[in-house]
This record gives structure tokens, sequence and C-alpha cells, in this order.
């Protein structure tokens, strides 16, 4: 059984288009985060819900949204895509309190036009 | 700003030989981290020391810790080709709700 799935796993889509990444985790754990990683790799956090609550929400644009209908899943929604928004996005949770031990999903590779 | 930062970015080396990157860091920690990820993939975890420990040995994997230096290395010996992937060191803070510091990773490709 996968532990952190999302979808898809690769995304093209035009500029000022709108699109939604799903993520699902079946660990039992009470955090999700999202990360995005850019060309050169570097991987930088953008949100983190514990609980359903919103507990990191790091400077990204308001035109990305996440949404946590429950503790095992964390969506990502992107409105007016922008070029720089090509990336591959990591969904990720964790138990707090466990030192912090992440678990990452396989990526959603986001191609905008 | 990046908290840790590897080095370095690339590494080559034939099976066999061991595999030494090293990762620094800017502020206090609780705990720093060691992920790999395979190509096209997401990151694995590896390893956690927490900030007083000083070593931590798993399988091939020998992980220290200088906290007067903030500074980490990560050992892999004997590698092998499936040890070919990026490396990425990560800091937690124990104030940050979870929250990772990632390094831009080292490179490691393991030739037969």
């Amino acid at each position: 059984d996968t532990a952190v799935s999302q979808t898809p796993k690769y995304l093209v889509t035009q500029m000022g288009n709108d699109k939604s990444i799903k993520c699902e985790q079946n660990l039992g754990h009470d955090t999700m985060y999202w990360y995005k990683q850019d060309s050169k790799k570097f991987l930088k956090i953008m949100f983190s819900y514990n609980n359903k609550e919103l507990i990191i929400n790091e400077t990204v644009p308001n035109r990305f949204s996440p949404k946590s209908p429950d503790k095992a899943h964390l969506n990502l929604h992107i409105n007016s895509l922008e070029l720089g928004d090509s990336a591959v996005y990591f969904c990720a949770s964790s138990q707090l309190g466990q030192a912090y031990e992440q678990y990452f999903g396989p990526g959603t590779r986001l191609t905008v036009t | 700003s990046q908290q840790g930062e590897e080095d370095p970015q690339a590494l080559s080396i034939q099976e066999g030989e061991n595999a030494t990157m090293n990762c620094s860091y800017k502020t206090s920690i609780n705990n720093l981290q060691w992920y790999r990820q395979n190509s096209g993939r997401g990151l694995v975890h590896l390893i956690l020391i927490r900030s007083n420990e000083r070593e931590k040995h798993s399988g091939r994997l020998r992980v220290t810790l200088d906290t007067s230096k903030k500074s980490s290395s990560l050992l892999i010996t004997a590698s092998r080709a499936a040890d070919t992937a990026s490396y990425f060191c990560a800091t937690a803070r124990g104030d940050s709700w979870g929250k990772l510091q990632f390094g831009a990773g080292t490179q490691v490709v393991v030739t037969p």
C-alpha cells in the first residue's frame, strides 16, 4: 500500500488555467505538507496543516490555496497558472512530536506552457 | 534563505568506494535529517540525528553532527550502484511545527 499518494503524476497546462493536485496519506499522521522543488532541485516548503488547521504558510502567492478536508487529505489548488509555477510539487506527512521525520509522496510534475 | 547547504554539489565514485558529503546550516536546530531522492521519485528519509547527539549509524550510513560548527556529514560506506541518487540534509527547529529547511542536495553517481 502506498503511504503517501499524489494525483496526478504529471500535469501539463496552459498559462492562466486553474488546476488542482490531490494528496492522500494512509499513515495515520496528523500533519501534512506541500513542497515545491524547482529545476535546480531546491526544495521549499509551501504549506503545512495539522489536524486540518493551517500551521505553516510560507511566502507563497495567494493564487495557491491548500485545502484539507480531513487529516488524511491535503489538496493544492492553483489559480491563474504562470510559467514560473512549473516545478515538481511534493506532498509529505509526519506525526508531530516524533522529531518531524517526513514521508514524501512521489511528486507531481507541473508544466505550464 | 536556504538553511542547509550541501557540499559537494556532485560526487562521482566507483562501487565499493566510500562517499562523503557535508551539510552546513545557519541557525540553531532541534535535529538534522538526511534524505535520499532517486531520479523522478519522492524523498526517502534516511537518518535523523538530534542536536545532543554527535554520531549515528544506520547500516552503511554514518552521520556526524557538530553543532559548534553548525555542520553535519553523511558517509556512505562500500557504495553500490543503487546508491546513485541526490542526498539532501534538512534541519528542524524545535519551535517550527515540523518545518524542515532543505539544502540544495548532493548528486551522487556510483558507477559499477
